[in-house]
């Protein structure tokens, strides 16, 4: 079946716009998952959902970050008043608590986010 | 102190050779998970090999296996019979918490293997 999808694929902005950035997990997964990828670096983890609810967004950087999912299947990830900081890989994730052996998570193709 | 240790940033390795990539971790926890990821140059994340904290035995997946240490806390990933389509960015990553707890994968800086024909 279809994978984890992701659009845009790549987005240039000016600082202090906002963007929004969109997932759509693999059909049925419960689980997703949003997670940011500097240059050089192993992605970092932002928002956990199950559901419709965050059950965790410890790792969201400041109220600038906000994240919904609200039918419980895709997901949108939003930036307000952009930073040159905020450009990275915006990476996506879902998984399936009934049907994953391990939990594990599977991956979209990541969003490519660029703040001028 | 970093969650996941990765301390070889890239490596070379002549094709059908055997490649090591080695992963240390730190945590607290009894119960946690180790994962291996592959990353090419399209990006996308594929997951190759899962490990968990109470399993006696080393996990294996086809080509690929995890060497896992409890008490030294490492959990290297071993390939075999190296291909040119390795050539990519391994991660390692690690779950805190039982398998259905916490969900969050911390994910270690990486390891670049090229493969040489």
């Amino acid at each position: 079946g279809a994978g984890v999808s992701q659009t845009p694929s790549n987005k240039v902005t000016e600082k202090g716009k906002y963007v929004e950035l969109r997932c759509d997990p693999i059909s049925g997964h419960t689980a997703l998952y949003w997670y940011r990828q500097s240059l050089g670096q192993g992605p970092e983890f932002l928002i956990y959902f199950q559901g419709t609810g965050a059950a965790d967004d410890s790792g969201l950087p400041n109220d600038r970050f906000f994240a919904v999912r609200p039918e419980g299947s895709v997901s949108t990830l939003k930036i307000q008043r952009t930073e040159r900081g905020d450009s990275a890989v915006y990476l996506c994730a879902s998984s399936n608590r009934d049907r994953g052996l391990y939990n594990e998570q599977f991956f979209g193709p990541g969003t490519r986010l660029t703040v001028l | 102190a970093q969650k996941i240790t990765q301390t070889q940033p890239g490596m070379f390795v002549q094709e059908k050779e055997a490649v090591t990539l080695d992963c240390t971790y730190d945590t607290s926890d009894q119960s946690y998970g180790l994962f291996w990821y592959k990353q090419p140059s399209s990006g996308e994340m594929i997951f190759l090999i899962y490990q968990g904290s109470y399993d006696e035995q080393n996990a294996t997946e086809g080509r690929y296996s995890l060497n896992f240490q409890k008490a030294r806390k490492s959990a290297n990933l071993v390939i075999s019979a190296s291909q040119l389509g390795d050539s990519a960015m391994y991660f390692c990553a690690m779950r805190e918490g039982p398998n259905f707890g916490n969900e969050k994968l911390t994910f270690g800086t990486g390891t670049r293997l090229t493969i040489i024909p």
